[in-house]
């Protein structure tokens, strides 16, 4: 079956300007992760949805960043007002409810200049 | 201390040997461990998952866990240059809103020809 996707796969923008980034997890799965991974680093949590619980906000670095989940399906990351430091792979991953391995789509790769 | 050490290396293995990666976790309530595999430039690709102190073998990989020593390793048999990748630790815990995985910083491996 088709796994997580990811769009746009590649995102260059402007300091200062806000971008989209969105998530399509693998059909069935209730539980959507969001990272952040910046050049030879690791994987830095963002945020965590499971059904329709209240999101797990706890890794997200600044107000500016904000996710939002529709139909228990979509997920939307949304960067206001980027900054140099925001440049990084942006990687979603998805899991079935009761179980904890994650799947991950290929990841949004953003540029701020 | 971290939640989950690796040794970030490279590791670097001849082809044909055995290679051997290690990880250690803080949450002694950890149940479930999962290595994931991630290629440069690619995302996390998940190859193992254990549940149970001992041994598991799959192939050519075998994950052992000793919960009492709070310690989980990965051997890889027969090393080939195709497994040069960073593999990532990740031990489910109870961490912010509720029980999810916890990634190491991985451990970069080398096969050498």
């Amino acid at each position: 079956g088709a796994g997580v996707s990811q769009s746009p796969s590649n995102k260059v923008t402007e300091k200062g300007k806000d971008v989209e980034l969105r998530c399509d997890p693998i059909s069935g799965h209730t539980a959507l992760y969001w990272y952040r991974q910046s050049l030879g680093q690791g994987l830095e949590f963002l945020i965590y949805f499971q059904g329709n619980s209240a999101p797990d906000k706890s890794g997200l670095p600044s107000d500016r960043f904000s996710a939002e989940r529709t139909g228990g399906s979509v997920s939307t990351l949304t960067i206001q007002r980027t900054q140099q430091e925001d440049s990084a792979v942006y990687l979603c991953a998805s899991s079935l409810r009761g179980r904890y391995e994650q799947y991950f789509g290929p990841g949004t790769r953003l540029t701020v200049t | 201390q971290k939640e989950v050490e690796q040794n970030s290396g490279p590791l670097s293995v001849p082809e044909g040997a055995i290679a051997s990666l290690n990880c250690t976790y803080s949450d002694r309530g950890s149940q479930s461990f999962f290595w994931y595999r991630q290629y440069s430039g690619k995302s996390p690709e998940l190859i193992m998952f254990i549940y149970s102190n001992g041994d598991k073998e799959d192939g050519r990989f075998t994950a052992q866990l000793n919960k009492a020593s709070q310690y989980v390793s990965l051997l890889i048999r027969d090393s080939q240059p195709s497994d040069s990748a960073t593999y990532l630790c990740a031990p489910e815990g109870l961490t912010g809103g509720g029980n999810k995985l916890t990634f190491g910083t991985g451990t970069q491996l080398k096969v050498e020809l």
